[in-house]
């Protein structure tokens, strides 16, 4: 079972809102990761994590903030966004600490729209 | 630098037609997987296979097969007997050593018709 699962699926914000994203994988797996995807553009890295600590971050904007609370849980949280950050937000898991081979398995995403 | 090129933005066939997906990567690692993902509209990426840089077997499942060449440093995907749910957008990806990150091309929206 390759299944990464998101929550919500859509989200619509205003940009003083406060939200947050959630991803979960049951696969024992030991690396998580963010990704934003805009339209018609591959999926650009926002952060992993391995072993439940935070081991890169692709220089994303403070109001986006990380956070793993336990292996299996990925959350994302949002807080004065722009318009501009409107974007599909894919969350991967893959199963060492996102070594060279590791196979990264992808959620179904969360559509989010920035008003 | 590593990078993924894939030269052919869109692609539109009719079904039961036979499509190549290209993909060229650059990298001076002689370590190294290449990956396939199909992204349909629903948004999900599916992982559709992971080739490592020692090993240039060709690779066939069901109608899909995969032929990598390190001489033209191309890893090449290819539909046989398209069907409509082939439709999607397809991305070829490399991972390096050292490196917990995928270097995604930027997709081939593949249109099948019926």
């Amino acid at each position: 079972d390759t299944e990464v699962t998101q929550t919500p699926k859509h989200l619509v914000m205003g940009m003083t809102n406060k939200k947050s994203l959630k991803c979960e994988q049951h696969m024992g797996h030991r690396a998580m990761y963010w990704y934003k995807q805009k339209a018609k553009k591959p999926p650009e890295l926002m952060f992993v994590y391995s072993y439940e600590k935070l081991s890169i971050n692709e220089s994303v904007p403070s109001r986006f903030s990380p956070e793993c609370p336990n292996s299996s849980l990925l959350n994302l949280h949002l807080h004065a966004l722009q318009p501009e950050d409107s974007a599909l937000y894919l969350c991967a898991s893959s199963p060492s600490r996102g070594s060279i081979s590791d196979t990264q398995y992808f959620g179904p995403g969360t559509r989010l729209t920035v008003l | 630098a590593q990078k993924v090129t894939q030269a052919q933005t869109e692609i539109s066939v009719v079904e039961k037609e036979d499509v190549t997906l290209d993909c060229v990567y650059e990298t001076r690692d002689t370590t190294y997987y290449l990956f396939w993902y199909k992204q349909p509209p629903s948004g999900e990426l599916v992982f559709l296979i992971r080739r490592n840089s020692f090993d240039e077997q060709n690779e066939i499942s069901g109608r899909y097969s995969w032929n990598f060449q390190k001489s033209t440093s191309s890893f090449n995907f290819t539909i046989t007997a398209s069907q409509v749910v082939d439709s999607a957008v397809y991305f070829c990806a490399l991972s390096i050593q050292g490196a917990q990150k995928l270097v995604f091309g930027q997709g081939t929206r593949l249109t099948i018709n019926p």
